[in-house]
């Protein structure tokens, strides 16, 4: 079965500063990895996915994601965190076949201080 | 080009009543999946529908059933409400055509259980 796993429940970062948002999945083959931000009140945007390739991918906003197999893991990164930034995120992975259904990690929140 | 859109916004009902909420996926997808965000969680993927027909489901009570309709739109029908049904509902919406490992989330429904 898959499943998801985001260690850091809050991460607090300096606005102009870098982030790194953690990721580890569980899935018996290489999956689909999606990163999704959240807003408060708001439903999910997809911010990059992985599907092969290119381990590095790039996603809006300036985010980009590295999948590393040997780790089992897809974290998330920024250079440069703007307060818009602060929000919610979540890591999912989703089967290679057949219909999908993603399967979500518990979600990151990000707060940008000034 | 409408994304998904979800209808109504926000939702009050009591214990041992019935809801319906509704979604219309974005324009060119055929196939819907429904998720629950309870307070503070990840989504749980509930069940998908694609060709008028629920090729998946989540570990969720026969309570929670769906329809799709010729247009793609979905509905989902909760009965006999309890309190932990209280979440954000959200629907997604993805296409065979496009690969259907991409899901578009729309804005949910939020429901309150007292």
């Amino acid at each position: 079965a898959q499943s998801v796993t985001q260690p850091d429940i809050h991460i607090t970062v300096s606005e102009g500063a870098s982030l790194e948002l953690r990721c580890n999945y569980s899935y018996g083959a290489t999956p689909y990895l999606f990163w999704y931000v959240q807003s408060p009140g708001q439903g999910l945007q997809l911010l990059l996915k992985y599907f092969s390739g290119d381990t590095l991918v790039q996603g809006i906003k300036g985010f980009e994601a590295e999948f590393k197999r040997s780790q089992s893991s897809f974290n998330l990164r920024k250079p440069s965190v703007h307060w818009s930034d602060a929000a919610e995120y979540f890591c999912a992975v989703g089967a290679v076949t057949g219909f999908q259904k993603l399967v979500f990690g518990t979600g990151t929140r990000l707060l940008v201080s000034p | 080009d409408a994304g998904v859109t979800q209808s109504p916004t926000h939702l009050i009902k009591t214990r041992g009543q019935q809801v319906t909420l509704r979604c219309s996926p974005k324009s060119g997808h055929d196939t819907v999946s429904w998720y629950q965000q309870a307070l503070g969680q990840g989504p749980q993927f509930i069940f998908q529908y694609y060709e008028e027909e629920e090729r998946q489901r989540g570990n969720f009570p026969d309570r929670f059933s769906g329809h799709q309709f010729p247009n793609y739109s979905s509905e989902l029908n909760v009965n006999a409400l309890l309190l932990g049904d209280s979440a954000l509902y959200l629907c997604a919406s993805s296409s065979l055509r496009e690969g259907r490992e991409t899901q578009y989330f729309g804005p949910g429904t939020r429901l309150l259980v007292l």
